[in-house]
């Protein structure tokens, strides 16, 4: 099944808080699992990626955590202010046929509360 | 560093017309994707062309087309448009083909089918 299911599909938190949005895959073929934050007219920007082979990787106030045996992913975003305010998408990369194709979950709308 | 520009930024098209939307990925990168977002989803993979060759096309009719040109530059192609082909259309731009290799969005052709 080449589907990413994303979760939630809206979250409102408040400033200061931890920010989680949770993703899920079938596709053993995928190998590469980046975030993108994306901003009204604007182009979803790379936030941070992990391979399956890694737990958990720390940018900053943004984390991935990995479950490759319950094929699951997750960001926490900590100490969440009003400028993440943006739609989130979870995306899984897989080679098909020469092409790297990146599938995208349906996006996070995430709203930090001053 | 330039990043990925695309143009032009908003297009309005009537039925049955045909549009051709630009890209030029950033300085380096020898791989253009093409990914339509319709309001409220992820984007969708269109086509991957790396080194002016098509490397993969994901599942869209044959009235789109693209082209990658001797400088990188790519052009996406839509004939006899449809009102469903209304939608934001993202051009990526990467180093490799690789899957862990990042992708990087321009802001985007915001396409409307009147």
């Amino acid at each position: 099944q080449q589907q990413v299911k994303q979760s939630p599909q809206s979250l409102i938190v408040q400033k200061g808080g931890i920010s989680i949005i949770n993703c899920a895959y079938e596709n053993t073929a995928f190998d590469y699992f980046p975030w993108y934050q994306q901003f009204p007219g604007k182009g979803p920007a790379l936030l941070i990626a992990i391979r399956p082979d890694v737990s958990e990787k720390k940018e900053g106030r943004f984390t991935i955590s990995f479950n490759k045996s319950a094929k699951q992913f997750s960001l926490h975003i900590m100490d969440s202010q009003p400028g993440d305010s943006a739609t989130y998408f979870c995306a899984a990369s897989w080679r098909g046929r020469g092409a790297q194709k990146l599938v995208f979950g349906q996006g996070t709308r995430l709203t930090i509360n001053p | 560093d330039a990043g990925v520009t695309q143009s032009p930024t908003h297009l309005i098209k009537t039925r049955g017309q045909h549009v051709t939307l630009r890209c030029s990925p950033i300085s380096g990168h020898k791989s253009v994707s093409w990914y339509q977002q319709v309001l409220g989803q992820g984007p969708q993979f269109i086509f991957q062309y790396y080194e002016k060759e098509e490397r993969g096309r994901g599942n869209f009719p044959d009235r789109f087309s693209a082209r990658q040109f001797p400088n990188y530059s790519s052009e996406l192609n839509v004939n006899a448009l449809l009102l469903g082909d209304s939608a934001l259309y993202l051009c990526a731009s990467s180093p490799t083909t690789d899957t862990n290799s990042p992708l990087h969005f321009g802001n985007g052709t915001r396409l409307t089918v009147t």
